[in-house]
């Protein structure tokens, strides 16, 4: 069966610091991965995906990248973090049969940019 | 643009039955539902492909009416592990793996 997991679970880091959580996915070979994020009380907020090694698409614009250096594993970083960047953020694959294809969230991590 | 979705919270007792629906501005393709727990990850439930589709899981279903462009998720007979967040998800446009997630449904049974 496919697993998702994600570290660390919760993050405090200081505004200025770096950023680096870590997706990884068993048990499927060559998923679609996706990075959201939520903040707190609202929706789903999709970051960046990827179609496979190297291949990442941004959706919003920031001071965040992600890359993808293995078929399941999906790194999202930044250099610098705002205050702004605190949410929950939410690892996602899904099996890349275009439209219809469900998507499996792995646990999140809870950033919190003090 | 992001789905809306009415009502925003609704509150129940275990036993009532409830209706979340998912509007877009937009042509909808497909359309997904996901629950969240507070805290956890969301957890797929069903996804709707064809305009007219209805889908049924346990007490759950929900139908897709592609014309209106609109999806809505039917609660029957709601029980107490109903409560969470609920949100309808799309991709835009179709096959680009552009995922738009609704703006929310809050929902928590009581005893």
């Amino acid at each position: 069966s496919q697993t998702i997991h994600q570290w660390p679970a919760t993050l405090v880091q200081p505004v200025g610091s770096p950023l680096s959580l870590e997706c990884t996915v068993e048990g499927t070979s060559n998923p679609n991965l996706y990075w959201y994020r939520q903040a707190a009380g609202r929706g789903l907020q999709l970051l960046f995906y990827s179609v496979g090694i190297g291949q990442i698409s941004s959706e919003v614009p920031q001071n965040l990248s992600a890359s993808r250096p293995q078929d399941r594993q999906f790194i999202l970083s930044s250099k610098k973090l705002l205050l702004s960047d605190s949410g929950f953020y939410l690892c996602a694959w899904s099996v890349p049969r275009g439209a219809g294809s469900e998507q499996f969230f792995g646990p999140g991590t809870r950033l919190t940019v003090l | 643009q992001q789905p809306v979705q009415s009502p925003q919270a609704v509150i129940l007792r275990e036993g009532e039955d409830a209706v979340i629906n998912c509007s877009s501005s937009k042509a909808l393709y497909s359309v997904h539902w996901y629950r969240q727990k507070h805290g956890e990850a969301p957890v797929f439930l069903m996804i709707l492909l064809k305009g007219g589709e209805q889908k049924g899981h346990e007490k759950i279903s929900a139908s897709f009416n592609e014309k209106k462009q609109q999806s809505s998720l039917y609660l029957t007979a709601s029980q107490l592990s109903y409560s969470g967040t609920y949100f309808c998800g799309t991709e835009k446009p179709p096959g680009t793996y552009k995922y738009i997630f609704g703006t929310g449904t809050r929902l928590k049974v009581l005893a």
